[in-house]
């Protein structure tokens, strides 16, 4: 069955320093999302991109968070300057036909 | 107030037990996610609905899109199903999903 498959699996970075989560999203889906989930907490809508462009954002999604489709198969999520409270699993997902959806298995970003 | 709710919160059954769990919400949507999330795990997709009742294996959910309300069962527990099972609703088609605050299961053997 088709994965979204996201890379690395954990990240540790230095408050202040920028990172970069890379997905892979299905092959032939077209719409793409990134969410977050703090621990303990609920999954939280961070921002979906459609066509090569954002589509829709959450307040989450402030200056520092941005979005990228390279080459036409890598999803990327940029934080400029991490913060602590950025820490938090990250989740890629993809939408095709029909609108099924399919995460990714997450990336866990821990800002020291 | 959140636009998706669960019940329980937290769930603790033998094995071998029928199991409920519950979501209503609140807006009007287009379909409506049931996912499991095993600690520090990924999300995995168990089912989408828009209508009527789905089933797969020992799953089965159903949701009333009058009274906005569905339901995930889980027929005779096994200590594998334990895991935070977690109902979202697209309010459209391609739409991100909004997400309940999950349910804690855990199956004791």
């Amino acid at each position: 069955e088709p994965e979204v498959t996201q890379t690395p699996s954990h990240q540790v970075t230095q408050m202040g320093q920028e990172v970069i989560l890379r997905c892979v999203p299905i092959s032939n889906h077209l719409y793409f999302y990134w969410y977050r989930q703090i621990l303990g907490q609920k999954v939280e809508f961070l921002v979906s991109f459609y066509n090569n462009e954002i589509s829709e954002k959450s307040e989450i999604f402030d200056d520092q968070f941005s979005v990228e489709r390279p080459d036409g198969s890598n999803f990327t999520l940029k934080i400029r300057s991490t913060k602590l409270e950025d820490s938090a699993m990250y989740f890629c997902a993809s939408s095709g036909t029909g609108g099924g959806y399919t995460f990714g298995s997450g990336t866990r970003l821990t800002v020291v | 107030k959140n636009e998706v709710e669960q019940s329980p919160q937290n769930l603790t059954a033998q094995e071998g037990e029928f199991i409920t769990i519950n979501c209503s919400y609140s807006v009007g949507i287009s379909a409506l996610h049931w996912l499991q999330q095993h600690p520090g795990g990924g999300i995995v997709s168990l089912f989408m609905l828009s209508s009527g009742k789905k089933k797969h294996g020992r799953l089965i959910a159903t949701i009333n899109i009058q009274e906005k309300h569905s339901s995930l069962h889980i027929t005779a527990s096994h200590p594998r199903d334990s895991a935070v099972y977690i109902c979202a609703v697209a309010k459209a088609s391609y739409d991100k999903v909004i997400f309940g605050p999950g349910t804690s299961l855990s199956v004791i053997p």
